[in-house]
């Protein structure tokens, strides 16, 4: 069966400092891999998403995202964090035939100044 | 042009009731998904449909139905509701079914069960 972890519940990080996610799925296939975005009441927002081809992808925002297949992992990291970035983000997997994604626990990222 | 828009924003109702709840889809997708979101947790997918056909369903009990419309339009329903039906549900949209289209998601749906 499909699942995803997010081990990280909350994470502060000082605005202009740079921030790595982590997400590990479990998967038997090849995984379509995604990162959201949901911000207090809002919906959620797609930041990146990878299928095949370059491991290292790159999304809306500034954000980008290693998949790494050995380690099962695709973390989404920030170079420099802006208190913008405060959000609740989603790391998700599902297949390529229909539109179930799976998704983790979320991490709530709080930017302190 | 106008986001996926889910109605009502917010709802109340008691247990045992029944529930309907909207969504509209971008112009011109034709896919359209629910996802239960109970607080502190990720999204939990429930159905999607495409071409008005159901082409997933999670793992729901059967209290939970929907269907989609001629316009792509979609109502999720939920019967004899319980405490735990208490979540936001979201509602996404896509041009197509597969998940090489990208999703689309609405404000949701505060449902609260008294």
């Amino acid at each position: 069966a499909q699942s995803v972890t997010q081990p990280d519940i909350h994470i502060t990080v000082s605005e202009g400092a740079s921030l790595e996610l982590r997400c590990n799925y479990s998967y038997g296939a090849t995984p379509y891999l995604f990162w959201y975005v949901q911000s207090p009441g809002q919906g959620l927002q797609l930041l990146l998403k990878y299928f095949s081809g370059d491991t290292l992808v790159q999304g809306i925002k500034g954000f980008e995202a290693e998949f790494k297949r050995s380690q099962s992992s695709f973390n989404l990291r920030k170079p420099s964090v802006h208190w913008s970035d405060a959000a609740e983000y989603f790391c998700a997997v599902g297949a390529e035939g229909f539109q179930k994604l799976v998704f983790g626990t979320g991490t709530r990222l709080l930017v302190s100044p | 042009d106008a986001g996926v828009t889910q109605s009502p924003t917010h709802l109340i109702k008691t247990r045992g009731q029944h529930v309907t709840l909207r969504c509209s889809p971008i112009s011109g997708h034709k896919s359209v998904s629910w996802y239960q979101q109970v607080l502190g947790q990720g999204p939990q997918f429930i159905f999607q449909y495409y071409e008005k056909e159901e082409r997933g369903r999670g793992n729901f009990p059967d209290r939970f139905s929907a269907r989609q419309f001629p316009n792509y339009s979609s109502e999720l329903n939920v019967n004899a509701l319980l405490l735990g039906d208490s979540a936001l549900y979201l509602c996404a949209s896509s041009q197509g079914q597969g998940n090489y289209n990208e999703q689309f998601f609405g404000p949701g749906t505060r449902l609260t069960v008294l």
